[in-house]
């Protein structure tokens, strides 16, 4: 079992809609939750974290986390095209480690 | 300030030959992190530092990678005697301490022919 999973896509969204993304994770101690995006041929930059259960809300997007689930979700309100990338979940883990365990990502198009 | 910079962006070798990819954090940033990431692939850890330490070289994929980091700023990868499957993205982050956040420099891309 990948010790973190997203569904690869293509996730495609009309624009203007709310787009999903979706995360579970296998180290129930985990204590911290990243969204990053990375458009194609470039870096991976912050979108929101987490750390507490329930939302957090920063724009338009929202991050939600259920640790009981093991399950951590974006949420992108008015979906515009230029949020079309790949967005990767990433999660710390519990053992003091500090290196990040990131999920392959999801490839998310937004249709004009 | 300035970002996460590394250099070279795209270096090409042949297979067997060494390389060194460079990593400027930010200013001021105690930790520091090496990721690779494969054509289509996530990011794959390798090592981080805090301070010019290592505590964790776990990711390192084999005795031909190391990396050091001196003057708890720049940080070096060496990879020896190249090989095909070493071909991805290199890329550094750094955070202000390891329970901060981490900020991606733009990456090397390695290609060994």
């Amino acid at each position: 079992q990948k010790e973190v999973e997203q569904n690869s896509g293509p996730l495609s969204v009309p624009e203007g809609a709310i787009a999903s993304l979706n995360c579970t994770y296998s180290d129930r101690g985990s204590q911290s939750f990243f969204w990053y995006r990375q458009y194609s041929g470039k870096s991976p930059e912050l979108i929101m974290f987490i750390y507490s259960n329930g939302d957090k809300e920063d724009g338009r997007f929202t991050a939600q986390l259920n640790k009981a689930s093991q399950y951590v979700s974006l949420l992108i309100r008015d979906s515009q095209p230029s949020d079309s990338a790949t967005y990767l979940c990433a999660v710390k883990g519990s053992d003091g480690n500090e290196k990040l365990t990131f999920g392959t990502g999801t490839r998310l198009t937004i249709i004009p | 300030g300035a970002g996460v910079s590394q250099s070279p962006s795209n270096k090409v070798t042949e297979k067997g030959k060494d390389v060194e990819l460079r990593c400027d954090p930010i200013s001021g940033h105690t930790a520091l992190y090496w990721y690779r990431q494969r054509l289509g692939q996530g990011l794959e850890f390798l090592i981080y530092f805090q301070g010019n330490s290592a505590p964790d070289k776990s990711g390192l994929p084999s005795d031909r990678f190391s990396a050091e980091r001196t003057g708890e700023s720049v940080s070096t990868l060496t990879i020896q005697r190249t090989q095909q499957e070493d071909s991805a993205v290199y890329l550094c982050a750094s955070s202000f301490g390891v329970k901060e956040t981490q900020y991606f420099g733009p990456g090397t891309r390695l290609l060994v022919l």
